[in-house]
């Protein structure tokens, strides 16, 4: 059972396009963290929100915590190639808030 | 470079065959991880250590086993290799216990079981 669920598993899309990508779950967490991944490395941290209803900005990638801090979207505005990866999101659950629970990641594809 | 650095890089094993995987990490993190990751199935826990001298099963743990030599080392080691343990092995850190704090990740032992 797959407790964070990620959308769409799979994204291929033109350079300069616009994208969300969607984290979802039933249970509430403390914390909510994003990570992009390239080929033969391990996860990159992007951001951690932990405010329900927080939205951070890094350039062109706006984060965003659902109030119930239940979901998180990740929005890519004008997107580039150097943003093809695998996007993963994370959660920290309340009763054990230091072992992360990752979702299944969005792989993007971003043409030029 | 500080980081988590993660031997060997790869490894081709035959089944029953027994090996560590090595993780040390250089920036004084209390907690530490070892994750595996699956085509289509994110990243799952295996065994974690919150701080030294402790540790304690994640998600997954059958057919594993863990050592926290001291507070940079975390070594993971499978017994009796099985083709279902082929996958992608991550070792982490992390500041404390709280999960404010980002996971910094080695690159990974790509780990084939035959």
């Amino acid at each position: 059972t797959q407790l964070l669920e990620q959308s769409p598993q799979f994204l291929s899309i033109q350079e300069g396009e616009n994208l969300t990508v969607y984290c979802n779950s039933s249970s509430v967490f403390s914390s909510l963290q994003w990570y992009r991944q390239e080929p033969g490395e391990g996860p990159v941290l992007l951001v951690t929100v932990v405010t329900g209803g927080e939205v951070k900005k890094l350039k062109r990638l706006t984060f965003q915590f659902g109030d119930a801090r239940k979901d998180s979207s990740l929005h890519i505005t004008a997107a580039q190639t150097g943003d093809t990866g695998l996007y993963l999101c994370a959660g920290a659950r309340m009763d054990s808030s230091y072992k992360l629970i990752f979702g299944s990641g969005t792989r993007l594809l971003v043409r030029p | 470079n500080a980081g988590v650095t993660q031997t060997p890089k790869f490894q081709v094993l035959k089944t029953g065959q027994s090996m560590t995987l090595q993780c040390a990490q250089d920036m004084n993190h209390n907690s530490m991880y070892w994750y595996r990751q699956d085509p289509g199935m994110g990243l799952r826990l295996i065994y974690y250590s919150a701080s030294e001298g402790t540790t304690d099963k994640g998600e997954v743990p059958n057919g594993y086993n863990v050592s926290r030599l001291n507070k940079r080392e975390f070594s993971l080691r499978l017994e009796s290799a099985a083709p279902s343990q082929t996958s992608v092995y991550f070792c982490a850190s992390s500041e404390q216990r709280s999960g404010g704090y980002g996971y910094t990740f080695g690159s990974g032992t790509r780990l084939t079981v035959v």
